[in-house]
């Protein structure tokens, strides 16, 4: 099995610039996240979906970040147009539908892909 | 979701137990103790996650105290490809649950 993949691994642009991001969650997996992860700290989440629908995008910067996940399966993440300080890690995770789980049952554990890193300039 | 302390950074020599401890003195009686670690230039990956019993995998050993307020992560025999950032996380397994991480500790494997 692949893992969940995220492309690019790595983006320089220069501020003002529009940049895409592009999440493929494990196979089956109905809940995708992008988390962003500021140098030195832990990853913050952006948003989080189950399948197609957004259902906490209450840390997301709607005034240039957007997302959106066609069809319940891949992801995007926008950032229209880039700022200084949007360089980070930008990471993809998905995990399965959460239950009601017994300790080794892996509800709720998140996967990860490597992160696309961007640079700002 | 209850918050976690951990040291931000500990040492390990290479072959011995590295023990990372963590705080949650506000867990609820529903809510598991996850750790996750991220190893430079990778995303966080899962290592081992429990209620109120000790639990051991291939991985790793958690140890949560009878009153759940504290647990350790137990490396048994720490490897250089062990150095990372070790994330303690608090949440509830059942219905979706913010994973919320924090600074974790930065563990250094000594040659």
């Amino acid at each position: 099995e692949a893992g969940v993949v995220q492309s690019p691994r790595y983006k320089i642009i220069e501020k003002k610039q529009p940049v895409a991001f592009w999440c493929n969650p494990i196979s089956g997996h109905n809940t995708l996240y992008w988390y962003r992860q500021n140098l030195g700290q832990g990853p913050e989440l952006l948003i989080r979906y189950e399948n197609e629908e957004a259902v906490d995008d209450s840390q997301l910067p709607k005034d240039r970040f957007s997302a959106e996940r066609l069809k319940g399966v891949d992801s995007t993440l926008k950032i229209q147009p880039a700022e200084l300080g949007d360089s980070a890690v930008y990471l993809c995770a998905s995990s399965s539908a959460p239950l009601l789980g017994q300790p080794g049952s892996g509800a709720n554990v998140l996967t990860f892909g490597a992160g696309s890193r961007l640079t700002v300039l | 979701d209850a918050k976690t302390t951990q040291p931000t950074s500990m040492d390990c020599a290479e072959g011995r137990a590295a023990n990372l401890p963590c705080n949650h003195s506000t867990i609820s009686g529903n809510e598991y103790v996850y750790w996750y670690r991220q190893i430079h230039s990778q995303g966080p990956q899962y290592i081992i996650h429990g209620l109120k019993n000790n639990e051991t995998n291939e991985m790793a050993s958690l140890i949560i105290t009878e009153d759940r307020k504290s647990s350790t992560l137990i490396l048994p025999h720490a490897t250089l490809r062990d150095t990372a950032v070790y994330y303690c996380i608090v949440t509830m397994t059942g219905g979706y649950q913010k994973v919320t991480f924090g600074i974790g500790t930065k563990l250094q494997v000594i040659p």
